[in-house]
């Protein structure tokens, strides 16, 4: 049962272009979004996060949106630069749940072209 | 900085062979997870750990155990490996406090059972 999917394994988009990751859930007692990047042969890195009190969430060109009565959320990057290619990954945890766990998403491998 | 580091980077190991990875950290950090990731599957939690010599059940224990003697370090063991244990095993720790759901993750282990 895959409580976060990410249902577009690849995606490629050219440099200054904005590229949009999606991702959806199903678990309603969800409540903290989490965004992480890896490269190959390195562990993920924390991208981004949002709160579900929150619906919208800003870093530079990183912006992260939240649409909870659809249980999903997308990340947008603006400009995308060639150093953003990466897998991104989607995570969610859900405040009672002991040790702070994540649930993962599959990944999106997003390429973005020179 | 934390700094989350794993024993080794790659390792390969034949079947019915006992495999230990190691896992470091040093942030003081409580809680502690193992994951393996693979092509199209995502991040699965495989085990986690919120204190010394606590553990909890991930998503997929079956065939792993795990030890955690000390804070700052989590043992994954591999009792048996098999070949459906080939895959890529990152180690992660958080702590309960602040952002409490970001994780930090260590650089992985490739392992490669034949």
């Amino acid at each position: 049962d895959q409580q976060v999917k990410q249902n577009s394994p690849s995606l490629s988009v050219q440099e200054g272009r904005i590229s949009i990751l999606n991702c959806d859930y199903t678990n309603s007692m969800f409540d903290y979004f989490l965004w992480y990047k890896k490269y190959p042969a390195e562990g993920p890195t924390f991208l981004i996060s949002i709160s579900s009190i929150k619906d919208k969430n800003e870093d530079g060109r990183f912006t992260v949106f939240l649409n909870k009565s659809a249980k999903h959320l997308s990340l947008h990057i603006v400009p995308s630069q060639p150093g953003d290619s990466a897998v991104y990954f989607c995570a969610a945890s859900a405040r009672e749940t002991s040790g702070s766990r994540l649930t993962f998403g599959e990944g999106t491998q997003l390429t973005v072209n020179p | 900085d934390v700094k989350v580091t794993q024993s080794s980077r790659y390792l390969v190991k034949r079947t019915g062979e006992k495999v230990f990875l190691e896992c470091v950290q040093d942030m003081d950090h409580e809680n502690m997870f193992w994951y393996r990731q693979d092509p199209g599957l995502g991040l699965r939690l495989i085990y986690f750990s919120y204190d010394v010599k606590m553990k909890e059940k991930g998503d997929i224990p079956e065939g792993y155990s795990v030890s955690r003697e000390k804070k700052e370090r989590f043992s994954l063991i591999l009792e048996s490996a098999s070949t459906n244990q080939t895959s890529m095993y990152l180690c992660a720790s958080s702590s309960p406090g602040g952002r409490s759901y970001e994780q930090y993750f260590g650089p992985g282990t490739r392992l490669t059972v034949t």
